[in-house]
C-alpha cells in the first residue's frame, strides 16, 4: 500500500538544465496537484490535473511543465532549471469516493539548483 | 488579501495549555474547509475535517462560522508532539478539486 510517491527525493542540478520530478499514486485518484514550498514560507500551487490528459496553471507555474498520460502519473519538469527554483516540491493527489478534497501528500522532492 | 488568512505567530504554550487558532477566509462560495498538520520541512498531513455543525477528535475540536467566514481549531491539554504548523485549507468543491492553503501557524508545545 504505497499511497503516493516522489521521486527522487533529493536532487542536486545545475543551472540550465533539465530535471523531471516523479509523482506516482495507487488510489486512482483523480485528482493531482504540484506545490513548491521554499523555506519558511506557504505551499504555493504550480500545476493541478482532473484526470488524464487534463491539466492546468496554478499560481506560479512559469518555469515549469507537466503531463499526465496515466492517471497514476503527474511527472513535473523544468525546462531549464534556476536558481530560483531551488525548493521543496511536493505533490499531493486527491478524489476519492465521498471526500473527493481531501488532499493526500507525497513525501516531498527537496532540489537544490546550484 | 490573501484568500486564506492565518495568524503565523509561533504560539509558545506550556504542556497541557488549552490553545486555539483561528483562520478567515475570503471567499463566501468556499464549500469544504480542513486543517492540515505539517511537521518541519515534511509533507503536510490531514489532521481533520471541518464540518459545519462543528467535530471533534480526541483532544482536537474544530470549527466553522460560515457567517463570519472563519474556521477554528482548538487543541486541549498540548503535548509536545503537537508542536507543529498547521494549516488551514479551504476548497471551493469546483471539478478541479483545487484548494486554497494558508500559509500556517506554527505552534511550540514546550515542557
Amino acid at each position: 500500500d504505497a499511497g503516493i510517491t516522489q521521486s527522487p527525493r533529493y536532487k542536486i542540478t545545475e543551472t540550465g538544465r533539465q530535471v523531471t520530478l516523479m509523482c506516482h499514486q495507487t488510489w486512482s485518484h483523480s485528482y493531482m496537484f504540484w506545490y513548491r514550498q521554499d523555506l519558511g514560507h506557504g505551499l504555493r500551487l504550480i500545476y493541478y490535473s482532473a484526470a488524464a490528459d487534463i491539466t492546468d496553471k496554478g499560481e506560479v507555474p512559469d518555469g515549469y511543465v507537466v503531463s499526465r498520460s496515466k492517471t497514476e502519473n503527474f511527472p513535473l519538469t523544468l525546462e531549464s532549471a534556476t536558481r530560483s527554483q531551488t525548493s521543496v516540491y511536493f505533490c499531493a493527489s486527491s478524489g476519492s469516493g465521498t471526500k473527493p478534497y481531501e488532499q493526500y501528500f507525497g513525501p516531498g522532492t527537496r532540489l537544490t539548483v546550484t | 488579501r490573501k484568500e486564506v488568512e492565518q495568524d503565523p505567530g509561533p504560539f509558545n504554550v506550556p504542556e497541557g495549555a488549552t490553545v486555539a487558532f483561528n483562520c478567515t477566509y475570503s471567499n463566501s462560495a468556499s464549500q469544504s474547509f480542513f486543517w492540515y498538520r505539517q511537521d518541519c520541512r515534511k509533507e503536510p498531513k490531514l489532521l481533520m475535517s471541518v464540518y459545519s455543525s462543528g467535530n471533534e477528535d480526541g483532544r482536537f475540536t474544530a470549527q466553522l462560522n460560515r457567517a463570519s467566514q472563519y474556521i477554528s481549531l482548538l487543541i486541549r491539554d498540548s503535548k509536545l508532539s503537537d508542536s507543529a504548523t498547521y494549516l488551514c485549507v479551504v476548497n471551493y468543491n469546483t471539478n478541479a478539486g483545487k484548494s486554497t492553503f494558508g500559509d500556517g501557524t506554527t505552534l511550540t508545545v514546550k515542557p
